[in-house]
């Protein structure tokens, strides 16, 4: 049902780097800022990445977001046992009116 | 200390209604835009309503128009979500979370959900 597309699972050795893609359209990536949340077991969501590519305070700087006209990636670098969680992108859809998110990506660390 | 307490979960029947609360603590809560998302056991993150800090602009997921109502009440901090003719598909753990955005002027598609709560876990069976 999710209008934005992830990979259901992605994976990585400590110390290397994983990509995340969103496949959206012009309707909500395409014309809006993309979001990305972290979600570890049990836990609620955490804002990763904002406004496309910038960091809340305290999120370390090996996270880093990018967008290029419907998609937008996620990547994480130098990575850590701590980073195994659910990864969701999320974006303002103009034909829904409201917002959307991904269909979210497992990380697991190797 | 930005802290959201969602309540008023539990288990309903098909067709019932039930009202969550989100208690808001730690900021000025007038100011902000607030929402609702909700997550099925073990699926993803849906977003369900917004409210702006007035209440002047309100949106709804497709999903929960016509049978869930969100609602503010700025001189009590918290945060309401009105939901009837529940079914099924609607039990999820729902949460609030804040909305916020660089902007000066709310602006839907600018904003992000930097707090959230922990959630409150809602089930619809017979």
């Amino acid at each position: 049902q999710s209008v934005l597309t992830q990979p259901p699972s992605a994976s990585g050795t400590p110390g290397q780097r994983v990509t995340i893609s969103c496949s959206g359209s012009s309707s909500n990536i395409g014309d809006n800022t993309v979001n990305w949340y972290q979600q570890l077991p049990g836990t609620a969501p955490k804002l990763l990445i904002y406004s496309n590519n910038q960091r809340p305070s305290g999120v370390p700087d090996r996270f880093s977001g990018s967008k290029s006209g419907t998609s937008a990636s996620l990547a994480i670098s130098g990575l850590q046992s701590e980073d195994e969680a659910d990864y969701y992108c999320a974006a303002w859809d103009d034909s829904l009116n409201g917002y959307v998110f991904g269909t979210g990506t497992k990380v697991t660390v190797l | 200390e930005v802290q959201l307490v969602e309540s008023g979960g539990g288990l309903v029947k098909p067709g019932g209604s039930l009202r969550l609360s989100c208690a808001a603590s730690g900021f000025t809560f007038r100011s902000y835009t607030m929402n609702w998302v909700r997550q099925a056991p073990g699926k993803g993150l849906e977003w369900v309503s917004s409210i702006n800090s007035g209440s002047s602009y309100i949106y709804y997921a497709g999903s929960v128009k016509g049978r869930f109502t969100i609602s503010r009440d700025n001189a009590k901090n918290s945060l309401y979500l009105q939901m009837n003719s529940l079914r099924a598909e609607d039990t999820a753990v729902y949460y609030c979370a804040r909305g916020d955005s660089d902007s000066s002027a709310y602006y839907a598609p600018d904003e992000y959900f930097q707090h959230w709560g922990q959630g409150t876990l809602v089930t619809v069976s017979s």
